[in-house]
């Protein structure tokens, strides 16, 4: 069983709809990550968040909204999509302390299609 | 910039060894970790390198070579379960901070 629940496990949504996928984990950490997974394509960093603050935006475009109400749970609100966008999205956490490069434990994702 | 470079996909026989490459270009390097992903899963690490020289985990091994920029992951007496695909990341500086980027992962397919 992972510490990192993600929900839903699949998502159906057309261009003009707004959905939310939900990530929370259960380990402790204190930072927490989106990645973007298409096929045949690395994993791709969206956003980080540290201690709640977000620290990383990687050019994503804005109808990708994040949101980290706290350590533990982390939101990734979507509105007016593209086919493009259809992917698997994974949620992430670590414990970052300084420098130390420490491992990161992934949720199964949420496989979106936009149809 | 940084990039990640590793084979596509390997063949391998069940109770083989296979050793599985990466190369890499980043500035400030903080790390390189492997992970295993089984199709319609979440990664899952499997060890990290931040000295040169061998990290053996059981029948998992990582290498790195920081000077040549190279490591490789070594699976000995292959199991079926150990189709999956295998991501190498490295954690290099950009711009103020550290950065975990992935490579495009390498689908291993073990035949009886």
């Amino acid at each position: 069983e992972t510490g990192v629940t993600q929900t839903p496990r699949h998502l159906v949504m057309g261009m003009t709809n707004k959905k939310s996928l939900k990530c929370e984990q259960h380990l402790g950490h204190n930072a927490m990550y989106w990645y973007k997974q298409s096929a045949k394509k690395p994993l791709e960093l969206m956003f980080v968040y540290n201690f709640k603050e977000q620290t990383e935006n990687n050019s994503v475009p804005s109808r990708f909204s994040p949101e980290c109400p706290n350590s533990s749970h982390l939101f990734l609100h979507l509105h007016t999509l593209q086919p493009e966008d259809s992917a698997l999205y994974l949620c992430a956490s670590s414990q970052e302390v300084s420098q130390v490069p420490s491992p990161l434990h992934f949720g199964n994702g949420t496989r979106l299609t936009v149809t | 910039g940084q990039n990640i470079d590793q084979p596509t996909e390997m063949t391998a026989t069940e109770g083989a060894i296979v050793q599985i490459n990466c190369t890499y270009q980043t500035s400030g390097f903080n790390g390189l970790f492997w992970y295993q992903q089984h199709a319609g899963e979440a990664p899952t690490f499997l060890s990290y390198n931040v000295l040169d020289g061998l990290e053996e985990k059981g029948r998992f091994s990582s290498f790195l070579s920081r000077s040549k920029g190279y490591s490789y992951l070594l699976l000995k007496e292959l199991q079926m379960k150990d189709s999956a695909s295998y991501l190498c990341a490295v954690r290099g500086r950009m711009d103020s901070s550290y950065k975990l980027i992935f490579g495009s992962g390498t689908r291993l397919l073990v035949r009886p």
